[in-house]
């Protein structure tokens, strides 16, 4: 049974260049969660979706940073321009029905993005 | 901030001892999740405990979830080398919010 895949795996990209994650949750969960784990602030959510739609983005740092989920297979996390400060490992995680924060969370096993 | 707050932030153990770590929280919950995180890899779900449960065990996994003290507490028992990772706790308050703890780092020693 897959679990939840993300890719790339690792991106080193320049500041001021435009980064895109993916993410495809575990089939059948209606939650997704998109997470930014660095040494300084730990785990912090950044925002999640329910049946594709967005619930809560309070977690997103900025304006540079977008989510989006177009079908229930598949989500990206986009930062336009990305900064040095936006490196970290991001993971992408999913959890089935039922009030998604109580619920168990399946999670990628992330994206180590470094902004150069 | 509702975050929750694990202790120790790092543990060294030899393989066969007990290990436990601690959760301490802010707010209201509805429940308590621990998390286990291996190095370079995503978080790996343990245990649920809602707030009107007070003991769960799964194989070698104790939690306790004390709401009077707003903490929790997650014992391994009889810990093995491949225990060896990091530990999280995450709060979730009504659906309100959902915050991780930052990390017990537990190394078990063979």
């Amino acid at each position: 049974d897959a679990g939840v895949i993300q890719s790339p795996r690792h991106e080193v990209t320049e500041m001021g260049q435009e980064v895109t994650l993916r993410c495809k949750p575990i089939s059948g969960h209606d939650y997704l969660f998109w997470y930014r784990q660095t040494m300084m602030r730990g785990l912090e959510l950044l925002i999640y979706f329910n049946n594709n739609v967005p619930i809560d983005d309070s977690g997103m740092p900025e304006d540079r940073f977008s989510a989006k989920m177009p079908n229930a297979s598949f989500s990206t996390l986009k930062i336009q321009p990305s900064e040095p400060r936006d490196s970290a490992v991001y993971f992408c995680a999913s959890s089935p029905e039922g009030t998604g924060l109580n619920q168990p969370q399946h999670f990628g096993d992330g994206t180590r993005l470094s902004i150069l | 901030s509702q975050q929750g707050e694990e202790d120790p932030q790092a543990l060294s153990i030899q393989e066969g001892e007990n290990a436990t770590m601690n959760c301490s929280y802010k707010t209201s919950i509805n429940n308590l999740q621990w998390y286990r995180q291996n190095s370079g890899r995503g978080l790996v779900h343990l245990i649920l405990i809602r707030s009107n449960e007070r003991e769960k065990h799964s194989g070698r996994l104790r939690v306790t979830l004390d709401t009077s003290k707003k903490s929790s507490s997650l014992l391994i028992t009889a810990s093995r080398a491949a225990d060896t990772a990091s530990y999280f706790c995450a709060t979730s308050n009504y659906g309100q919010n959902f915050v991780f703890g930052p990390g017990t780092r537990l190394s078990v020693l063979p």
